[in-house]
């Protein structure tokens, strides 16, 4: 089957670092996506990854790893509107989105 | 870097209207665009790939008489939900690539209240 893996919830505290990780096992690969996703609102793009590497984009960094099937999304400098859920998605051979569950991001002052 | 512009980003309409949502890609051509759905809770699903000047194929359990997909240029991809109804209240999101093998570019979505 097909599934991506990421933890339910994290806690970190206002103004450090956090990295939110993402496993996946899909039937082929596309591109691996990072959405955030406020309560009640729509998921919110936030990067696409498809080849290894960092991609950076401000306080936002996303990780891939093709071989090692996996992910990671940096937040720097957190805020407290950071708060959110972060899911990831992968794209596979047939360009349907894999999503996981989210990650739950609570930020502490 | 390629944009893919999606509008609008919200939109209400009460049920038996029609909805039009717009994907452009700003800065390329796109030969394929793929239009998403995300049910409530749950995933975003792949509803339908249009191919400029040809049908769009769509996936199965997609009606494609409700949801109909215009992509009449390499620039401009178009969904139209008919006859909306508050079942189809969801979260529409396309995306644009140049062809087989070329990464994928996504729009920011439309969240569609029909009431």
């Amino acid at each position: 089957g097909q599934n991506i893996d990421q933890p339910t919830e994290m806690t970190a505290t206002e103004g450090a670092i956090v990295q939110i990780n993402c496993t996946y096992q899909t039937s082929g690969f596309n591109g691996l996506f990072w959405y955030q996703q406020h309560a009640g609102e729509a998921p919110t793009f936030l990067s696409y990854n498809v080849l290894d590497g960092l991609e950076e984009k401000g306080r936002f960094s996303s990780f891939l790893s093709r071989s090692k099937g996996y992910s990671y999304l940096l937040l720097k400098e957190l805020q407290m509107k950071d708060s959110a859920s972060y899911l990831c998605a992968v794209l596979n051979s047939n360009y349907q989105l894999i999503w996981g569950a989210g990650t739950k991001l609570i930020i502490k002052p | 870097g390629a944009v893919v512009s999606q509008h609008p980003s919200r939109v209400i309409c009460k049920s038996g209207t029609s909805v039009k949502i717009e994907c452009r890609s700003l800065d390329f051509q796109a030969t394929t665009m793929f239009w998403y759905r995300q049910f409530p809770k749950k995933s975003l699903m792949l509803m339908a790939t249009s191919n400029e000047g040809s049908k769009a194929t769509y996936e199965q359990g997609v009606e494609k008489d409700k949801f109909l997909i215009n992509h009449a240029s390499l620039t401009l991809s178009t969904l139209t939900v008919t006859s909306a109804h508050p079942e189809d209240s969801s979260f529409y999101i396309c995306s644009a690539g140049t062809g087989e093998n070329s990464p994928l570019h996504f729009g920011n979505g439309t969240r569609l209240t029909v009431t």
